[in-house]
């Protein structure tokens, strides 16, 4: 168990549609990852937040946006789906602001998201 | 950022041990090199994190020589459970984080 919880663990929804994906991150670790994996595809990373503020941004759509809230909880709104936004989605959390120490990420088992 | 080398895919079976070698001829001073796992529908796994020379845990070692170009991530006596899809990534833990397309280890018995 990594300790990073992402809900729901499933999601059927029509195109054109929107839904908000969660993820609680591990006790402690103030940085959330969302990452977009499709079918035999590699991890995309989408987006990073760092103790409430976005740090990174990477192949994220203007229908997809992110936050973090205080309580270091993480949400990711998918909006306008498209049948090409099925995919798994995955969060991940790690321990930042440490120097040069390491963090390594600790991954959700993540949302799999069925747009029809 | 620093861009990773991997082979497509490797076979063995049961019991060999197997190397997988990355390729990061562009790594920053401060990276670690870090190795991930992903099974089928599943999140990827932390397995080892190194900077240099060689770090062993209860799963896999990991060698990096002293240029720290490339690194060798070993799991011996592999089995059946092995199969896995296997990640390298420089990683300072500051910024944002590249998986590449990995390594696909395939273990027949």
């Amino acid at each position: 168990d990594s300790g990073v919880t992402q809900t729901p663990k499933h999601l059927i929804t029509a195109t054109g549609q929107r839904v908000t994906l969660r993820c609680s991150p591990r006790s402690g670790d103030l940085s959330v990852y969302w990452y977009q994996q499709s079918l035999d595809q590699g991890l995309q990373f989408l987006i990073q937040y760092y103790n409430g503020e976005e740090r990174a941004k990477g192949n994220i759509l203007e229908r997809f946006s992110a936050q973090q809230f205080p309580d270091l909880h993480s949400e990711l709104n998918l909006s306008s789906l498209e049948l090409g936004d099925s995919a798994l989605y995955f969060c991940a959390s790690s321990s930042l602001g440490q120097g040069t120490v390491d963090s390594p990420l600790h991954f959700g088992n993540g949302t799999r998201l069925t747009v029809t | 950022l620093a861009k990773t080398t991997q082979p497509i895919s490797m076979d063995s079976y049961e019991g060999q041990e197997v190397n997988i070698t990355c390729s990061h001829n562009n790594i920053a001073t401060n990276d670690y090199i870090t190795w991930y796992q992903q099974f089928p529908s599943q999140g990827p796994r932390f397995i080892i994190q190194g900077y240099k020379t060689k770090v062993t845990n209860e799963v896999a070692s990991l060698f990096i020589p002293a240029d720290r170009k490339s690194s060798t991530l070993s799991l011996p006596r592999v089995s059946l459970s092995d199969t896995a899809v296997y990640y390298c990534l420089p990683d300072t833990g500051r910024r944002a984080l590249t998986f590449g397309s990995g390594t696909r280890l395939q273990v027949q018995p």
